[in-house]
């Protein structure tokens, strides 16, 4: 149990285009999402945390209007990086936490791998 | 402020020697513990946490690792390592009240020689 897959596994798009990233809790409901980015070689750092039918709360120093996160369903959260550009190349992971228990761990995706050209 | 320290970037070590990988927090209140593995191109697999109880914790593929309050560490042991253990290994925080944060250390790149 408790599976996060991630859809596409890995990206490559033009600079100027949007791009769009899912995250699924597979076999548990999920009230709160999470995602991160990994630079080469270096840790996760978390981006936002997505909370299932509200406004995600964005870590200092990530644009909000630039990392697009929507969590519609208690399954599914997407992270669209807009007007992507070079520099947003990076390995972006999300993860889930299981609805209903009082403190839980999370359980992470794949990962996506973005290249921006 | 709440924080993890890995202070070995990388380490290597034989095939069949024993390993240590360190790691310390700080945190005010009782920490969540965990330490995860990231093989090249993946996500994270968890090895192991520690949230109450037996401060010696058994995870997955032989790891343990052993919470020690009064030294704020989460040291991750294995008696004899494989080649397939060589990956990335992140020990990290869990925030309570904090909306479940994670927080990562910055992690220590294990290698195995034959």
């Amino acid at each position: 149990g408790a599976v996060v897959s991630q859809h596409p596994s890995r990206v490559i798009c033009k600079s100027g285009t949007s791009v769009k990233i899912e995250c699924r809790s597979l076999d548990f409901q999920a009230t709160t999402m999470f995602w991160y980015r990994q630079f080469p070689k270096q840790s996760l750092m978390l981006m936002a945390t997505s909370n299932e039918g509200s406004k995600a709360t964005y870590e200092q120093g990530v644009e909000k209007d630039k990392f697009l996160i929507n969590h519609a369903s208690l399954t599914l959260s997407t992270l669209t990086v807009t007007s992507a550009h070079p520099e947003d190349s990076s390995f972006y992971i999300c993860s889930a936490r299981e609805r209903g228990l009082a403190w839980n761990e999370q359980f992470f995706g794949p990962g996506t791998r973005l290249t921006v050209l | 402020a709440q924080s993890v320290t890995q202070p070995d970037i990388h380490i290597t070590v034989s095939e069949g020697a024993s390993l240590e990988l360190r790691c310390n927090y700080s945190y005010g209140a009782t920490p969540y513990l965990f330490w995860y593995v990231q093989s090249p191109g993946q996500g994270l697999q968890l090895l192991l946490k520690y949230f109450s109880g037996d401060t010696l914790v058994q995870g997955i593929k032989g790891f343990e690792a052993e919470f020690k309050r009064s030294q704020s560490s989460f040291n991750l042991r294995k008696p004899s390592v494989h080649w397939s253990d060589a990956a990335e290994y992140f020990c990290a925080v869990g925030l309570m009240n904090r909306d479940d944060k994670i927080i990562f250390g910055k992690g220590t790149r294990l290698h195995i020689l034959p």
